[in-house]
C-alpha cells in the first residue's frame, strides 16, 4: 500500500511570492495534519483537518490556510512568503475511526526555500 | 498546552549496546498518546512506537520497548542490541485523545540525535 505522498518534494520561491504544497493521505485516512519543521527543530503543528473541516489549528499567522477535498487530499496555502519560512513542511494521515485521533503516518514532506 | 522535554541532545553508544532515550511531559489531560518517532537523514517521519496512556502495560516493538511512568510523566525509549541503522532523531511526542482529532495534534521534544559507532 502507498504511504503518505506529498508535492513537491523541493521548491525555491522569493520572498512576498505564494505556495501551494500538496498531500495525499494513506488510502482510508480521513485525517490530514501539517507540520512545519525548521532546521534542528522538532515539527511544530500548523493545522489538522478531519472529514473536510479544520478541527486544530497551531499558533501560526493567517497566512497559512489549508483544505481538504473530498477524496481526503489536502492542499497547504502559504501567502506573502517570508524567510523564516523555510522549513520542511510535513503531511500526517491518520484513520481517524469514529473521529478520535490515531497515530499519524508521515509523508517524506516538502522542502521549501525562501529566498 | 502540553510540553515535551529531551535532555540529552545527543547521544553515542557501540554497536550491539543497548540504550536508552529519555523523554518527559507536562499535560493536565488524563487521555492520551504518547510516541516516539525517527527521523534518519532522509528527514522521513518514521513511527517507531506508540503507548497510550490508559496502559498500564509499556508497548514494545521487536528491540524497542518503552519505559512509561504516568504519575512521574516519563516516556523513555530503550533500544536493545542497537544496529548501524538505527542511526537518526529521535523524537518523543504527544496527542491528546479527542473527538475529531487531537486539536493540538502531535506536540514534539526538541529530539535526541543517536549515533550507533560500528
Amino acid at each position: 500500500d502507498a504511504g503518505v505522498t506529498q508535492s513537491p518534494t523541493h521548491l525555491i520561491k522569493t520572498r512576498g511570492q505564494h505556495v501551494t504544497l500538496r498531500c495525499s493521505p494513506i488510502s482510508g485516512h480521513k485525517s490530514v495534519s501539517w507540520y512545519q519543521q525548521v532546521l534542528g527543530q522538532g515539527p511544530q503543528f500548523i493545522f489538522q483537518y478531519y472529514e473536510k473541516e479544520e478541527r486544530g489549528r497551531g499558533n501560526f499567522p493567517d497566512r497559512f490556510s489549508a483544505r481538504q477535498f473530498p477524496n481526503y487530499s489536502s492542499e497547504l496555502n502559504v501567502n506573502a512568503l517570508l524567510l523564516g519560512d523555510s522549513a520542511l513542511y510535513l503531511c500526517a494521515s491518520s484513520l481517524a475511526i469514529s473521529g478520535f485521533q490515531e497515530t499519524q503516518y508521515f509523508g517524506p514532506g516538502t522542502r521549501l526555500l525562501v529566498l | 498546552a502540553q510540553t515535551v522535554t529531551q535532555s540529552q541532545p545527543e547521544m553515542s553508544v557501540q554497536e550491539a549496546e543497548t540504550v536508552t532515550l529519555s523523554c518527559t511531559y507536562d499535560t493536565s489531560e488524563n487521555n492520551y498518546y504518547l510516541f516516539w518517532y525517527k527521523q534518519p537523514p532522509s528527514r522521513q517521519m518514521i513511527l517507531v512506537i506508540r503507548q497510550e496512556a490508559y496502559k498500564q502495560q509499556n508497548a514494545t516493538e521487536n528491540r524497542f520497548s518503552v519505559n512509561f511512568q504516568k504519575a512521574a510523566k516519563s516516556f523513555s525509549l530503550k533500544i536493545s542490541d542497537s544496529q548501524l541503522g538505527d542511526t537518526a532523531m529521535y523524537f518523543c511526542a504527544f496527542m491528546k485523545q479527542a473527538l475529531g482529532g487531537g486539536a493540538d495534534g502531535l506536540t514534539f521534544g526538541k529530539g535526541t540525535h543517536l549515533i550507533i559507532q560500528p
